[in-house]
Order: C-alpha cells, then sequence, then structure tokens
C-alpha cells in the first residue's frame, strides 16, 4: 500500500489528453514539491516534472504538472504510441521522513 | 553527459552481505546528494537511502534502516551501498539517481535525475 495514491491504469487515444492524480496528504504533498517520472518497459526511470510544476530540459511543453492541496496531476497532451509507460508520482513526506513515491500508473495510448 | 553508472548486484544468501558502487561523471559529483532507489520485479519504486552532497548527512527508508549503509567517495566521483543481513525481500533492481536535495520555505525538496540503468541484487538459497 503507497503512501501516495495514483490510478492503477489510464488510456487515451493517440492526440488526446491524458490526466494521472497523486492523491497524498498534508505531511507530504500538502506541503512539499512533487516530481513525476515516466518509466519505459524495461528501462530505467526518467525524470519529467519537478518542483511541482518545472520540467527539465529536453522534456517537451506537453508534459505538464500541477497541484493543488494534497493532491498533483500530471498532464500530458498530443499523446503519442510513445508515450506508453508507467509513470511516479514522488515527495518527501515529513512525517515519516522518507521520500515516498505513488504506485504507479500504467499508461496505454490506444 | 550526465551519468551514473551502478555495479556490484548479484546473487546473495538470506542474511548475506553486498556492496553496490555507482560511478558518476559528467557533473560536479560534490555538488549533489545521491540516492538509491529500488524495483522490486513487478512493483514500483521504493526509495532506500539518500546522502548529501558532503556526506554528513543521510536518511533512510524503515525498511533497510540498520542494515545498509550510504557512503560517497567524493574523490573518486562514487556512491556506495553496504547491504547486511539482506532479506527475501531486499530482492530488487537497484538504481543510483544524482539527487537535488534543499529545503526550502515552502518545503523540503527532493527529486532524481538522472538515474542509472539499475543493478539486479537477487537474495535466495
Amino acid at each position: 500500500q503507497s503512501v501516495l495514491t495514483q490510478p492503477p491504469s489510464v488510456s487515451a487515444a493517440p492526440g488526446q489528453k491524458a490526466t494521472i492524480s497523486c492523491s497524498g496528504s498534508s505531511s507530504n504533498i500538502g506541503n512539499n514539491y512533487v516530481s513525476w517520472y515516466q518509466q519505459v518497459p524495461g528501462a530505467a526511470p526518467k525524470l519529467l516534472i519537478y518542483d511541482n510544476t518545472q520540467r527539465p530540459s529536453g522534456i517537451p511543453d506537453r508534459f505538464s504538472g500541477s497541484k493543488s492541496g494534497t493532491s498533483a496531476t500530471l498532464g500530458i497532451t498530443g499523446l503519442q504510441t510513445g508515450d506508453e509507460a508507467t509513470y511516479y508520482c514522488g515527495t518527501w513526506d515529513s512525517s515519516l521522513s522518507a521520500v515516498v513515491f505513488g504506485g504507479g500508473t500504467k499508461l496505454t495510448v490506444l | 553527459e550526465v551519468q551514473v553508472l551502478e555495479s556490484g548486484g548479484g546473487l546473495v544468501q538470506p542474511g548475506g552481505s553486498l556492496r553496490l558502487s555507482c560511478a558518476a561523471s559528467g557533473f560536479t559529483f560534490t555538488m549533489y546528494g545521491m540516492s538509491w532507489v529500488r524495483q522490486a520485479p513487478g512493483k514500483g519504486l521504493e526509495w532506500v537511502s539518500s546522502i548529501s552532497s558532503s556526506g554528513g548527512k543521510t536518511d533512510y527508508a524503515d525498511s533497510v534502516k540498520g542494515r545498509f549503509t550510504i557512503s560517497r567517495d567524493n574523490s573518486k566521483n562514487t556512491l556506495h551501498l553496504q547491504m547486511n543481513s539482506l532479506r527475501a525481500e531486499d530482492t530488487a533492481v537497484y538504481y543510483c539517481a544524482k539527487t537535488v536535495m534543499s529545503t526550502t520555505p515552502e518545503g523540503p525538496v527532493r527529486w532524481f535525475d538522472p538515474w542509472g540503468q539499475g543493478t539486479l541484487v537477487t537474495v535466495s538459497s
């Protein structure tokens, strides 16, 4: 059971938009910065979003992050088959004094 | 190019020990924290441990506290994870990651980029 809650799966058609939610509490998302990672099968995770909304260089602006209260959301527009992957949210939990991740959301582009 | 490369994984018996290493290149190693994150087969990501840029501050997941020790050699741009008293549930791919660690008025910052390709640790008799 992960501290952060993500839907196990999300699907959307090519060219459409997908949103992935990440729900937590005041000890983690509510008072700390959120990051998002993409993991393609067989590969290492890759940073997509840091500090709630910031994209590292090289990440297309099709990927966006937002946060409201104790929840965060990853948005992906103009979906491509190459976006099929598992997406994880992560943050610091001040009560646990630990980094916590969501359980991951598998995105299917169909 | 910023890179981190893990080594040292393998098969070990329950109760045994293993030392993982991570070689960093392409960035000023002494300016960044470093972390280990693991992923059990077919499961999600689990943070294991982080160390500050100087090595003076470390933190651990409860699941490994007292058994694992993170360290770094800033003269060799290398990160280590000493794993003792290994259990079957420690079986996972272990990733090394360059880590941004700071404390801001808005809260702690901790994110990982880039990640290495991972090294597999299997604990089994």
